[in-house]
């Protein structure tokens, strides 16, 4: 199986602050990697996939990048809402796996 | 509007047995991966059981860690999924979700789509 492990698994923000989270693989896995974010209670949200391509209704403040075994998440301006528990997900073989989470909090 | 609703939650017994459904709108289901993930209490997100499309035959994946004792299948004409879930453990207590695949260009990229989640509880 696929490991991911992301880094930080915690980061303490404010409003405004530039943050990157990256996520690292077990073995290559091409540019088959999805970002998603959950708030408490509530569905995964599905934010990039294919590494670097934003889904649609986005904010352009989230980008991706990487290939083969690092990627990253950057949220350029940190906003209210974007206060969430951060994945990244393999789909690049089976079985699909998601990497540990990173908890984003305010500051 | 692309909806996903999960029902059949509960709490059940070791050992026990338990149906959930995904009931899907808004879009062409036939033609759409769908997939169930998982999330135990306070941890973090795993994936349980897929169906492709009638594109790709309906073929079906599962993790190990339910392989022979949870089913996936589907009812495109009622536009629901469904994942049985047989010989029940402890460690599958969770929230499942139903997810739909997003595909491009005929390759799957993730996961666009997500019902609320039900919440099953296996524990005597």
């Amino acid at each position: 199986d696929i490991q991911l492990t992301q880094s930080p698994s915690f980061l303490s923000a404010s409003v405004g602050d530039r943050v990157t989270i990256t996520c690292r693989a077990s073995q290559g896995i091409s540019s088959y990697l999805a970002w998603y974010h959950q708030k408490p209670g509530k569905a995964p949200k599905f934010l990039i996939y294919a590494a670097s391509t934003l889904q649609s209704g986005v904010p352009s403040r989230f980008s991706g990048s990487g290939s083969g075994t690092e990627f990253t998440l950057t949220i350029s301006s940190l906003q209210p809402e974007d206060f969430a528990t951060y994945y990244c997900q393999q789909v690049n073989s089976y079985p699909i796996t998601f990497g540990q989470g990173t908890r984003l909090e305010i500051k | 509007e692309v909806q996903l609703v999960e029902s059949g939650g509960g709490l059940v017994q070791p050992g026990g047995s338990l149906r959930l459904s995904c009931a899907a709108s808004g879009f062409t289901f036939s033609d759409h991966y769908m997939d169930w993930v998982r999330q135990a209490p306070g941890k973090g997100l795993e994936w349980v059981a897929r169906s492709r499309g009638k594109p790709q035959s309906y073929t079906t994946e599962y993790a190990a860690s339910v392989k022979g004792r949870f089913t996936i299948s589907r009812d495109d004409s009622g536009n629901s999924l469904y994942l049985q879930m047989n010989s029940l453990k402890t460690e599958d207590t969770a929230v499942y979700y139903c997810a739909r695949g997003h595909i491009v260009g005929g390759i799957y990229y993730g996961m666009d789509v997500w019902g609320q989640g039900t919440t099953v509880t296996v524990s005597s």
